[in-house]
């Protein structure tokens, strides 16, 4: 079956520029997750859906990100105002439901790159 | 607050010698364990992971790991490294009371022919 896709692979937006990434999880899969992943770093949290409500934001930076997934499947993530902090690749992953028990299956990731 | 730390950067192994890598955990609850691994130009894979109960698992590619409470740790495992093991590998750990899970910084593994 189809696993998790992101679109687009690859994006490069200049400074102050807005993007939006997407991410179509495996079907059935209640639960979402959006990480970042910087050269050299393990993925860092930002923020996870259960269903269309976002269960915990507690890692997105600042409030230049923000997330949505209005009929619980697909999701975007956007970035306003970019940053060339915010330079990564954004890994979108779901799983059966909630639970922090459930393994994670990832996408091939967005790598953003901001001039 | 759950924390992870994969102490070693970089492993090698000749091929067919046993491999490990360490990972150590702090949370203030029960842990969730996980192992992934990223292969060059390919998403995060899931290995295994420890819930409960016996506290060696076993996962894909004949890679286990041992969930050992007293000392936090959760080391990978494999009893004879193949050339295609290499790749990079994270730990991550997860609490009963949330959802979120933390990943390490990763151990790049190289298989040395």
């Amino acid at each position: 079956g189809a696993g998790v896709s992101q679109t687009p692979s690859n994006k490069v937006t200049e400074k102050g520029k807005y993007v939006e990434l997407r991410c179509d999880p495996i079907s059935g899969h209640t639960a979402l997750y959006w990480y970042r992943q910087s050269l050299g770093q393990g993925p860092e949290f930002l923020i996870y859906f259960q269903g269309t409500g976002a269960a915990d934001d507690s890692g997105l930076p600042n409030d230049r990100f923000f997330a949505v997934r209005p009929e619980g499947s697909v999701s975007t993530l956007k970035i306003q105002r970019t940053e060339r902090g915010d330079s990564a690749v954004y890994l979108c992953a779901s799983s059966l439901t909630s639970g922090g028990y459930y393994e994670q299956y990832f996408g091939p990731g967005t790598r953003l790159t901001v001039t | 607050a759950q924390s992870v730390a994969q102490p070693e950067d970089q492993v090698n192994v000749a091929e067919g010698n046993p491999l490990t890598v360490k990972c150590t955990y702090s949370v203030s609850g029960n842990p969730y364990l996980f192992w992934y691994v990223q292969y060059p130009n390919r998403g995060l894979q899931f290995l295994l992971k420890y819930i409960t109960g016996d506290n060696l698992v076993k996962g894909s590619y004949g890679f286990e790991a041992e969930f050992n409470k007293s000392q936090t740790s959760f080391h990978l495992k494999k009893p004879s490294a193949l050339v295609s093991d290499s790749a990079l590998y994270f730990c991550a750990v997860g609490q009963g009371t949330g959802d979120k899970i933390i990943f390490g910084k990763g151990t790049r593994l190289h298989i040395l022919p």
